[in-house]
């Protein structure tokens, strides 16, 4: 059974401060995504890493960074939060193949930026 | 890059009704089409999934159709019960070489008892 943990569920943070956000996943996926889900926006892509150290830009990139330094683990790097970042952050993991490989979900992080 | 439309936003039905969502697409080489559930608080899910080389799938209560003319897919869900009420959206893998997805908006289905 796939498990993908994110490492807070709710989250308060302030305007300019460094935010980490962690996702780990247990089943030796080579993909992992991180997607911000906004109401009426669905679910945006920020950036995704098909390896060990790489990495890609999403949809919305901006005033986001990544790290993916172990297989297992993707985290999601807000250098100075700002309010309009406020959202819930969804992180999920797939094996790589075709391009039709299941997205396994962690339950997901409510980020609250004042 | 791809870009997929979702209708409706909300769709409200009595239990026992069918419910239909549907998708269109833009990338003309998207190939993969799944759709997934996110139950109120919780993750989203993989329902079930259409390859372009398909027309239509389906299991038990719910059902996808696709129409790689006109680019466009749609979920049907017949004999529809409260449990089924969540938010549903489809999403297209499109030809990029890496295993990623563009979501629609979502669809919120209510179902009334």
């Amino acid at each position: 059974d796939v498990k993908v943990t994110q490492s807070s569920r709710y989250l308060v943070k302030r305007t300019g401060e460094k935010v980490f956000l962690e996702c780990v996943q247990d089943m030796d996926h080579e993909n992992m995504f991180w997607y911000r889900q906004d109401p009426g926006l669905g679910l945006r892509l920020i950036y995704f890493s098909y390896d060990v150290k790489m990495k890609e830009k999403g949809d919305i990139p901006e005033g986001y960074s990544v790290s993916r330094e172990k297989k297992e683990r993707f985290s999601l790097i807000l250098e100075s939060a700002s309010t309009n970042q406020t959202s819930m952050y969804l992180c999920a993991s797939s094996t790589s193949g075709s391009g039709e490989e299941t997205q396994y979900f962690g339950p997901g992080t409510r980020l609250l930026v004042l | 890059g791809e870009n997929v439309e979702q209708h409706p936003s909300t769709l409200s039905v009595q239990e026992g009704d069918s419910a239909v969502i549907k998708c269109t697409y833009s990338d003309s080489a998207s190939n993969y089409f799944p759709w997934y559930k996110q139950e109120l608080g919780k993750r989203p899910q993989l329902i079930i999934d259409i390859r372009s080389n398909v027309g239509e799938k389906k299991d038990q209560r719910i059902a996808v159709t696709l129409n790689k003319t006109a680019k466009h897919f749609s979920l049907h869900i017949t004999e529809t019960q409260p449990e089924d009420s969540a938010v549903y959206f489809c999403a297209a893998s499109p030809f990029s070489g890496y295993s990623t997805l563009t979501f629609g908006k979502g669809t919120m289905l209510l179902v009334s008892p």
